[in-house]
C-alpha cells in the first residue's frame, strides 16, 4: 500500500499570494496518470481539481497547476482568491484497483 | 453532467448493517465507468471503500473487504453499499462517486451515517 503524506498540515496565506502544497508518496507512482488533487470546502463533497498530475479538470481556473513525478508532487495555487481557502487532498491510484488519499492540507487565511 | 445522490438511514445500531444507495442521473450506469464509495469521518480525511462496474465486477479496500458488498442495479440506474458488523468507527459521511480514469470526477453530496445505540 502506498502512503501519501501531505505537507504542510496547515498553510496560512493571504489573498493574492501563492500557495505551494506538497504530496509525497511512499513508493514511486508508476504513471503520471495516477495522481490527482481535490478541493473540499466545509460541508461539501470533494471537487476534482487536477488529474494526471497536471491536467486541470473542467472549469478549474488556470491559477491552479499541478506538477511532479516519482514520489514528489505539488499543487500550486497562484493569486489566491478568497474562495480558494479550503482543504486540499492528493489522491493516487494503484493496481490492483485502489485509491489512496493524503491526509489533507488546510489552506487558511 | 452526471449527478449522484446518496440515500439511506442516518442511524445504524452497533453490530448492524449499514446500507446506502446512490442514484445516478444525467447518464447511464452502464457506461464504461466504475462507481465508487468513499467515506470521511468527521474532521478527518477521505477513505476509499470500493467500487463496482455495471458488469458486476467489484474491487474493495483490503481493510474493509471482509465487511463490504457493493452492487449495481442497472434497471434503477443505481448502485449500493452494504457494510456489516458496524461499530462507532464506521460513523462518517459516506460519498458515492464516479470514476473517470484513475480519478473520481463526480461526487454525490454525501450522507452522514452515525453508528449508535
Amino acid at each position: 500500500e502506498i502512503v501519501l503524506t501531505q505537507s504542510p498540515g496547515t498553510l496560512s496565506l493571504s489573498p493574492g499570494e501563492t500557495a505551494t502544497l506538497s504530496c509525497r508518496t511512499s513508493q514511486s507512482v508508476s504513471s503520471s496518470d495516477y495522481l490527482a488533487w481535490y478541493q473540499q470546502k466545509p460541508g461539501q463533497a470533494p471537487r476534482l481539481l487536477i488529474y494526471g498530475t497536471s491536467i486541470r479538470a473542467t472549469g478549474i481556473p488556470d491559477r491552479f497547476s499541478g506538477s511532479g513525478s516519482g514520489t514528489d508532487f505539488t499543487l500550486t495555487i497562484s493569486r489566491l482568491e478568497p474562495e480558494d481557502f479550503a482543504v486540499y487532498y492528493c489522491q493516487q491510484y494503484e493496481k490492483p484497483p485502489r485509491y489512496t488519499f493524503g491526509q489533507g492540507t488546510k489552506l487558511e487565511i | 453532467q452526471v449527478q449522484l445522490q446518496e440515500s439511506g438511514p442516518g442511524l445504524v445500531t452497533p453490530s448492524g448493517t449499514l446500507s446506502l444507495i446512490c442514484v445516478v442521473s444525467g447518464g447511464s450506469i452502464s457506461n464504461n465507468n466504475w462507481w465508487n464509495w468513499v467515506r470521511q469521518p468527521q474532521g478527518k480525511g477521505l477513505e476509499w471503500i470500493g467500487e463496482t462496474h455495471h458488469s458486476g465486477s467489484t474491487n474493495y479496500n483490503p481493510s474493509l473487504k471482509t465487511r463490504v458488498t457493493i452492487s449495481v442495479d442497472k434497471s434503477k440506474n443505481q448502485f449500493s453499499l452494504n457494510l456489516n458488523s458496524v461499530t462507532a468507527a464506521d460513523t462518517a459521511v459516506y460519498y458515492c462517486a464516479k470514476e473517470g480514469g484513475y480519478r473520481l470526477d463526480s461526487w454525490g453530496q454525501g450522507t452522514l451515517v452515525t453508528v449508535s445505540s
